[in-house]
């Protein structure tokens, strides 16, 4: 079954740092990626997806994520981050039959000033 | 142009209740899947309604059933309530024949159960 690992719970970074949250998924074909982000008391909202071609995909925002298929991660990067991007975000797969998203445990990003 | 709306946005209940949550997908979209988001967790697959049948389900009890209309609104009927159904309610829209099933979700319902 397919599987999405996002192995940090929480992270802080400084106004104006570089970022990088990490997803590693499990999937037996080419897999289908996403990321969405969702703020307090909101829906999730999509950042940026990966189908195929070219593995570096910018998304909303100023994110953008690497496909990485001998490391089987997707990685979502932003080279200076705001504090309106303090928020939780999900990375997620499309199941094999593509009918349901399998979302990982979510990163709640803090920004500190 | 309207996105997905969900309604109500937060609903209270007791142990044994039932509940009925509604969802009105984005225009042009025909598919409506529904997840659970429990506190500090991901969302997870419920079930997914596409031409008024359920197409897919998850690891979820015949508690949890729903129902598409054919104006492709849907609604997530829970019976017999317990505790551990308190979560957020996703409501995501998409087309069923479209790529990879890029889903469009809605703010959710925020179902607490005492």
């Amino acid at each position: 079954a397919q599987s999405v690992t996002q192995p940090d719970i929480h992270i802080t970074v400084s106004e104006g740092a570089s970022l990088e949250l990490r997803c590693n998924y499990s999937y037996g074909a080419t897999p289908y990626l996403f990321w969405y982000v969702q703020s307090p008391g909101q829906g999730l909202q999509l950042l940026l997806k990966y189908f195929s071609g070219d593995t570096l995909v910018q998304g909303i925002k100023g994110f953008e994520a690497e496909f990485k298929r001998s490391q089987s991660s997707f990685n979502l990067r932003k080279p200076s981050v705001h504090w309106s991007d303090a928020a939780e975000y999900f990375c997620a797969v499309v199941s094999q039959g593509g009918n349901k998203l399998v979302f990982g445990a979510g990163t709640i990003l803090r920004v500190k000033s | 142009d309207a996105g997905v709306t969900q309604s109500p946005t937060h609903l209270i209940k007791t142990r044994g209740q039932q509940v009925t949550l509604r969802c009105s997908p984005k225009s042009g979209h025909d598919t409506v899947s529904w997840y659970q988001q429990a506190l500090g967790q991901g969302p997870q697959f419920i079930f997914q309604y596409y031409e008024e049948e359920e197409r897919q389900r998850g690891n979820f009890p015949d508690r949890f059933s729903g129902h598409q209309f054919p104006n492709y609104s849907s609604e997530l009927n829970v019976n017999a309530l317990l505790l551990g159904d308190s979560a957020l309610y996703l409501c995501a829209s998409s087309l069923f024949a479209g790529l990879y099933n890029e889903q469009f979700f809605g703010p959710g319902t925020r179902l607490t159960v005492l």
